[in-house]
């Protein structure tokens, strides 16, 4: 299967603890996405990466939040001092900047890693 | 700021009998806007895409939308609903104010088949 993965699936954590996930997009797209998905609601973006750079940030995401993408491959998103309010499933997606227009572009979304903050 | 509202949060439809999914939106421009269909414990699906190409868009397994500006509607239809199409289902603009594809996603419409 050469689509989006995720890693974990779903992670059990104690509030206060840190928490890192992993994403690995399509090999060759060079733009990567991070969601947040809580019960009930649609995803809500919250960080873009062209290649290793980090563009855009959301203001949902607060400072313990950090999410980098070394080498314009694989990202990781890191959670500190986490709390409840932070159990959701997060998403991760990824795209190709195309021949085409930005129009052209199509998002490819993992299976996501379930959050839950006890 | 765009947006979509999905006007139903559940909508049952018997096996066999045709499945209307409404989407309105709000663009200050012409939006691209999406269908994704979510199942349990799997992630997001792309079902189709307007581009600002033709009107009428069809995508996966047999399901099609059609833009109509002067309603700001994207609704989605399939003729015929099969038990494998329960599922969530997403409308979704895409925000290219920032130079790159932010999704803005619905609050999800959860499809129910029966028999």
């Amino acid at each position: 299967d050469t689509g989006v993965s995720q890693d974990p699936r779903h992670k059990i954590t104690k509030r206060g603890q840190n928490v890192t996930f992993r994403c690995d997009p399509i090999s060759e797209h060079n733009r990567l996405y991070w969601y947040r998905q809580t019960l009930g609601q649609g995803p809500e973006f919250l960080t873009y990466f062209q290649n290793e750079a980090q563009l855009e940030k959301s203001r949902l995401l607060s400072d313990r939040f950090s999410a980098e993408r070394p080498k314009g491959s694989f990202s990781t998103l890191e959670i500190q001092r986490t709390e409840q309010g932070d159990s959701a499933m997060y998403l991760c997606a990824s795209s190709s900047i195309g021949t085409g227009s930005l129009r052209a572009d199509t998002q490819y979304f993992g299976p996501g890693t379930r959050l839950t903050v006890l | 700021a765009q947006s979509v509202t999905q006007l139903d949060s559940h909508v049952s439809v018997s096996e066999g009998t045709p499945v209307l999914l409404r989407c309105n939106y709000s663009s200050s421009y012409s939006p691209s806007l999406f269908w994704y269909v979510q199942h349990p414990n799997k992630g997001l699906q792309l079902l189709l895409k307007y581009t600002s190409a033709a009107t009428l868009v069809k995508g996966i397994n047999g399901f099609e939308a059609e833009f109509k500006k002067s309603e700001t509607s994207f609704h989605l239809t399939k003729p015929s609903a099969h038990m494998s199409d329960a599922a969530e289902y997403f409308c979704v603009v895409s925000d290219e104010d920032t130079g790159f594809q932010k999704l803005v996603f619905g609050t999800g419409t959860r499809l129910l088949v029966s028999p």
